[in-house]
């Protein structure tokens, strides 16, 4: 079955360091997102990508953050400068695409730690 | 903007005892309601999605229903493997491209004790 990968697993950082964090979205998706969990806390909405260009993104995705589909199947994230309050988990997902008014399952990776110390 | 309240916070129930999980929504208008597992440090995991009102879907000894307002995880004679975060979230409607982000509560942490 296909699925989402991520990596790195876990990541740790200092204050103030670049991270980039990579995602393979199922291989037939068109529609890629990255969410973030910090510990104890919901599950938010950063950033979603479509057509190489970005859709929709929140009020967390300042511009400290970037997104980028380098080649055909990778997409990643980036974060400059990173800050303590960055720590947490990170998510990627996909989905095929919006069906005749009906939404599409997105699909999860496994997620990436995030330490920031 | 839109809102996902998941209740209880956290349920212990003992091997075999059915119960069942609520989750409150309001949005602009519903595309779906998705219900994802989620394991200790791992990604959410796809369970069902429900599109309109009066909608059941079931899988193993998990059934989710939905009405305009809210929907429900039920859980028949649970075993402790189900044991897990149990997420709701919602994905409203958008004009022009739109881009079908998820907006999540903060889940149900289930306990089954053996």
């Amino acid at each position: 079955e296909p699925e989402v990968t991520q990596t790195p697993s876990h990541q740790v950082t200092q204050m103030g360091q670049e991270v980039i964090l990579r995602c393979v979205p199922i291989s037939n998706h068109l529609y890629f997102y990255w969410y973030r969990q910090i510990l104890g806390q919901k599950v938010e909405f950063l950033v979603s990508f479509y057509n190489n260009e970005i859709s929709e993104k929140s009020e967390i995705f300042d511009d400290q953050f970037s997104v980028e589909r380098p080649d055909g199947s990778n997409f990643t994230l980036k974060i400059r400068s990173t800050k303590l309050e960055d720590s947490a988990m990170y998510f990627c997902a996909s989905i095929v695409g919006p069906g005749l008014g009906l939404a599409d399952t997105q699909y999860f990776g496994p997620g990436t730690r995030l330490t920031v110390l | 903007e839109d809102q996902v309240t998941q209740s209880p916070e956290a349920l212990r129930l003992q091997e075999g005892e059915s119960s069942s999980l609520n989750c409150s929504y309001t949005v602009s208008g519903l595309r779906g309601l998705f219900w994802y597992r989620q394991d200790p440090g791992k990604g959410p995991e796809f369970l069902f999605t429900l599109y309109s009102a009066g909608e059941e879907k079931e899988k193993e000894r998990l059934k989710a229903t939905l009405t305009k307002k809210e929907s429900f995880l039920h859980i028949t004679a649970p075993k402790p493997e189900d044991s897990a975060t149990y997420l709701c979230a919602v994905q409203g409607t958008y004009s022009g491209a739109g881009s079908y982000q998820l907006t999540f509560g903060k889940g149900t942490k289930l306990s089954v004790i053996p």
